[in-house]
């Protein structure tokens, strides 16, 4: 599997934009970008995934590196409600499971 | 909907005790699967399925079995339990078996502790 990168930690302020980044330089022309979240306590939670253009949905905007090495996930407005654990991950043609790593602590101060 | 539950939310168990952890869903997905999540580790995959009848093994299978006799049901079997096996199990289904295009749902896990 193509290995992502992500930084260990961030942190934000409450109503403002997040910007996460993640590194993906090995990633293959058939690999999905994906992005999930854990709350504490609960299973991970899909929050968005594109393949070479930007993506958009009622979570997060995801924005695509013209050479897809690199993508960052978009929180529009924090909320005290997005501090999570974001998993940034590859997965591409058939392949069966995702593969968590140790994602990025986002802590979003009131 | 309910999405994926999975039951029991926690257990405790003593070495060499048996049980079946629970996962259902009613979204209608092919497939499903089990992960565990151990402190300062990802979600490791256990065993997956893409359909009633066909299961395969992940990443780690060792003392875990699982069948799948109905769309809707994937319960994961201890055998014997060991203290290696403590863990948060999480189940996950998605639409169809081509997961690198699919959202997977998660359940909110179980959390096994084995004595």
């Amino acid at each position: 599997d193509a290995k992502t990168t992500q930084p260990n930690s961030m942190e934000s302020n409450e109503e403002e934009p997040v910007h996460l980044p993640c590194n993906h330089s090995t990633i293959s022309g058939t690999d999905y970008i994906h992005w999930y979240r854990q709350l504490p306590s609960q299973g991970p939670e899909y929050v968005i995934h594109g393949l070479t253009s930007n993506v958009n949905n009622r979570m997060a905007s995801l924005a695509i590196a013209e050479d897809r090495k690199s993508s960052t996930l978009i929180l529009h407005r924090a909320t005290l409600r997005d501090a999570a654990v974001y998993y940034c991950i590859l997965s591409g043609g058939s392949n069966y499971k995702l593969t968590f790593g140790k994602g990025t602590l986002l802590t979003v101060n009131p | 909907n309910a999405g994926v539950t999975q039951t029991p939310k926690f257990q405790v168990l003593k070495t060499g005790q048996s049980m079946t952890l629970q996962c259902a869903q009613d979204m209608n997905h092919e497939y499903m699967s089990w992960y565990r999540q151990d402190p300062g580790m990802g979600l490791r995959l256990i065993h997956y399925s893409v359909g009633a009848g066909i299961t395969d093994q992940g990443e780690v299978p060792n003392g875990y079995n699982v069948s799948r006799s109905t769309t809707e049901d994937f319960p994961l079997r201890l055998l014997s339990a060991a203290p290696s096996q403590t863990s948060v199990y999480f189940c996950a289904s998605s639409p169809r078996t081509a997961v690198s295009n699919q959202p997977q749902h998660f359940g909110d896990g179980t959390r096994l502790s084995i004595l």
